[in-house]
């Protein structure tokens, strides 16, 4: 079974820093995906990741996949409030059929 | 625009008894899932399907069913409900297996 492992899971940040959030996982995989859910809400995709080096930017958030390190990055850029949620990755099984989620980042900023 | 819906947002139920959730996709998707979301454990696969009458079984089916008569429909079925299945429901459904899951709201089911 695939094993996903995010970190951190709660991350209070002031606006206007940077920070990373983590996705580690444990068997070879070539596509990934990033998740945000909105308290109360359902989760909403962020970002697909294909290949190895791959590299997705929108406004604050960018991601990033090193499939040899087994490793996905999200980093913020300059935090601003509307960025509280909670985030995933999700990581495909080799077969396709599954996603195996992380245990989430829940993301406070604060003013 | 994709859409998923979930018959209820909020349920409560007693032990014991037999819960039906629904799930209904508008974008003619082939796979369709059900998680379970709880804290600190992120979210688990209970049962997903890849066409009309098929199943497959995910991480955590024990106690749990699954039904799936037309395309657009998909049901988990909780046979006998306990405490323990006390959880924010998901279902999501994609075009094809590895693509974008798109998710419903969510069903919040207590059981008492």
């Amino acid at each position: 079974e695939l094993k996903v492992e995010q970190n951190p899971l709660f991350l209070s940040m002031q606006e206007g820093k940077n920070y990373t959030i983590y996705c580690n996982y444990s068997t070879t995989s070539d596509r990934l995906y990033w998740y945000r859910q909105d308290p109360g809400k359902s989760l909403e995709s962020l970002f697909v990741l294909l290949s190895n080096g791959a590299v997705k930017q929108e406004g604050r958030l960018m991601a990033s996949l090193d499939t040899k390190a087994r490793l996905s990055t999200l980093h913020i850029t300059a935090a601003v409030h509307d960025l509280s949620a909670t985030y995933f990755c999700a990581v495909v099984s080799n077969t396709g059929n599954q996603f195996y989620f992380g245990t989430g980042t829940s993301l406070t900023v604060i003013p | 625009d994709v859409k998923v819906t979930q018959s209820s947002r909020y349920l409560v139920k007693r032990t014991g008894e037999k819960v039906f959730l629904e799930c209904v996709q508008d974008m003619d998707h082939e796979n369709m899932f059900w998680y379970r979301q709880d804290p600190g454990l992120g979210l688990r696969l209970i049962y997903f399907s890849y066409d009309v009458k098929m199943k497959e079984k995910g991480d955590i089916p024990e106690g749990y069913s699954v039904s799936r008569e037309k395309k657009e429909r998909f049901s988990l079925i909780l046979e006998s409900a306990s405490t323990n299945q006390t959880s924010m429901y998901l279902c999501a459904s994609s075009r094809l297996s590895g693509y974008e899951q798109y998710f419903g709201p969510g069903t919040r089911l207590t059981v008492t």
